[in-house]
């Protein structure tokens, strides 16, 4: 029983194609995240919804776009992809101010 | 703007001895810490979370503590073993979200 799942797990893609990463959890959680992880394996946050509203969005570009059609699911949507967009995204959820617990992430490369 | 900070950022030992990981921030206005670790192209596993007004957590062999006037905490791993061997991330949550540091990435060789 997956708590946070992620699809898909590889994403390999052209330079201005756009591209949607879909995540859900099943732990009855309010709140859902996503992060972005670097080459040099920083991991720093992207948004936060609670309860399907935006609570965090650090400064990301407006290419990407997280839509959260219900609370268990948050996907993200990206536009006219670059090449500095290729990393490892990682979708977590937790209660507010709990445990995170983090999904297997998504690899993407960008070409 | 906080910061968080771990040392060292590679270690390696050999099965059965006892470790440090150490974290420290700079704001210490922070509602919770939690440390985690994460395995070569996987993602993030939860190990354990201190509140604010706690000093210590221990879940099995690990025993996290916390010193929050100091901006520290430190991660305690007891003997360990090959299966250890990861990177341990810790974050702090301030306000509204965690704040990872830069992790440390541990080998334990048998």
């Amino acid at each position: 029983d997956t708590a946070v799942s992620q699809t898909p797990k590889y994403l390999v893609t052209q330079m201005g194609n756009d591209k949607s990463i879909k995540c859900e959890q099943n732990l009855g959680h309010d709140t859902m995240y996503w992060y972005k992880q670097d080459s040099k394996k920083f991991l720093k946050i992207m948004f936060s919804y609670n309860n399907k509203e935006l609570i965090i969005n650090e400064t990301v570009p407006n290419r990407f776009s997280p839509k959260s059609p219900d609370k268990a699911h948050l996907n993200l949507h990206i536009n006219s992809l670059e090449l500095g967009d290729s990393a490892v995204y990682f979708c977590a959820s937790s209660q507010v101010g709990g445990l995170e617990y983090f999904g297997p992430g998504t690899r993407l490369t960008v070409t | 703007k906080q910061e968080v900070t771990q040392i060292p950022a590679a270690l390696s030992v050999p099965e059965g001895e006892n470790l440090v990981l150490n974290c420290s921030f700079t704001d210490s206005a922070i509602y919770n810490l939690q440390w985690f670790r994460q395995d070569p192209g996987k993602g993030l596993t939860s190990l354990l979370l201190i509140q604010s007004s706690q000093r210590e957590q221990t879940s099995g062999r690990l025993n996290a503590s916390l010193d929050k006037s100091s901006g520290r905490s430190t991660l305690y791993i007891a003997a360990s073993q090959p299966g250890d061997s990861a990177t341990y991330l810790c974050a702090v949550y301030n306000t509204d979200k965690l704040i990872f540091g830069t992790g440390t990435r541990l080998q334990v060789f048998p």
